[in-house]
C-alpha cells in the first residue's frame, strides 16, 4: 500500500525559501502524477503543482514564479520549493497522488498526513 | 480559472437522515469532478471521482451525480463518522480547483 510522508522545517522566515520533501513508500513513483496541495488555517484547499514521474510539471498560475517541484526516482521522493514566502504562505502542505484508472487520471487518492509550515520571524 | 462554489457552507443533519451537498462550477468541467471528505486534523479522503464513481472502500451510502456545471453529493443515511467537511474539486482544466467546502454537522 502506497504511503506518502512530507518532511521539512515547520518554521520559515519571511522572504526565505520553503523546502519540503515527500517520500513515497510501498509502491513505485513511476507512471503517476504527484501533487502538492496546501490548506491555510481554517481555509480551503489549494492545488499548487503537479509533476509526472518523467519530470514534466505544471504550476498554479498565481504562484508559478515562486514554485519549483522536482522528482528523484532513485530516492522515491518529490520536492517542493516556494521562494520569497510571506505570512500568507502559512499552511498545512500535503503531497498526494492522482488516481490512475483505465479511463485516465482523476482526483487524489493517496495523501500524506500533511506538514504544517508557519512563516514568521 | 474555474471557480467551484459549494453550498451550503454548513449543513446540520441528524444521524440517519439524508444529506445533500451541492457544487457548482463557473464553467463546464464535464464529469471531471471529485469529492473528498476531510476530518479535523486529517488529510482529505477521496470519496468520488468522475462525478459519480465511488473510490475504493467508500460505502454505497455516498452517491455522486451531475455533469457540466452542477454536481451533487448525497449521503443517504448519515452515520456518526460522516460528520466532517466535504470538498468538491475539478480536474478538467488547469489549475485544478477546489470548492470552499461544506461542513456537515450534527443537528
Amino acid at each position: 500500500q502506497v504511503q506518502l510522508q512530507e518532511s521539512g522545517p515547520g518554521l520559515v522566515e519571511p522572504s526565505e525559501t520553503l523546502s519540503l520533501t515527500c517520500t513515497v513508500s510501498g509502491g513505485s513513483i513511476t507512471s503517476h502524477y504527484w501533487s502538492w496541495i496546501r490548506q491555510p488555517p481554517g481555509k480551503g484547499l489549494e492545488w499548487l503543482a503537479y509533476i509526472y514521474y518523467s519530470g514534466s510539471t505544471n504550476y498554479t498560475p498565481s504562484l508559478k514564479s515562486r514554485l519549483t517541484t522536482s522528482i528523484d526516482t532513485s530516492k522515491n521522493q518529490i520536492s517542493l520549493k516556494l521562494s520569497s514566502v510571506t505570512a500568507a504562505d502559512t499552511a498545512v502542505y500535503f503531497c498526494a497522488r492522482r488516481l490512475l484508472t483505465p479511463s485516465g487520471f482523476h482526483g487524489l487518492d493517496v495523501w500524506g498526513q500533511g506538514t504544517t509550515v508557519t512563516v514568521s520571524s | 480559472e474555474i471557480v467551484m462554489t459549494q453550498s451550503p457552507a454548513t449543513l446540520s443533519v441528524s444521524p440517519g437522515e439524508r444529506a445533500t451537498l451541492s457544487c457548482r462550477a463557473s464553467q463546464s468541467v464535464s464529469t471531471n469532478l471529485a469529492w473528498y471528505q476531510q476530518k479535523s486534523g486529517q488529510a482529505p479522503r477521496l470519496l468520488i471521482y468522475g462525478a459519480s464513481t465511488r473510490a475504493t472502500g467508500i460505502p454505497a451510502r455516498f452517491r455522486g451525480s451531475g455533469s457540466g456545471t452542477e454536481f451533487t453529493l448525497t449521503i443517504s443515511s448519515l452515520q456518526s463518522e460522516d460528520f466532517a467537511v466535504y470538498h468538491c474539486q475539478q480536474y478538467n482544466s488547469w489549475p485544478f480547483t477546489f470548492g470552499g467546502g461544506t461542513k456537515v454537522e450534527i443537528k
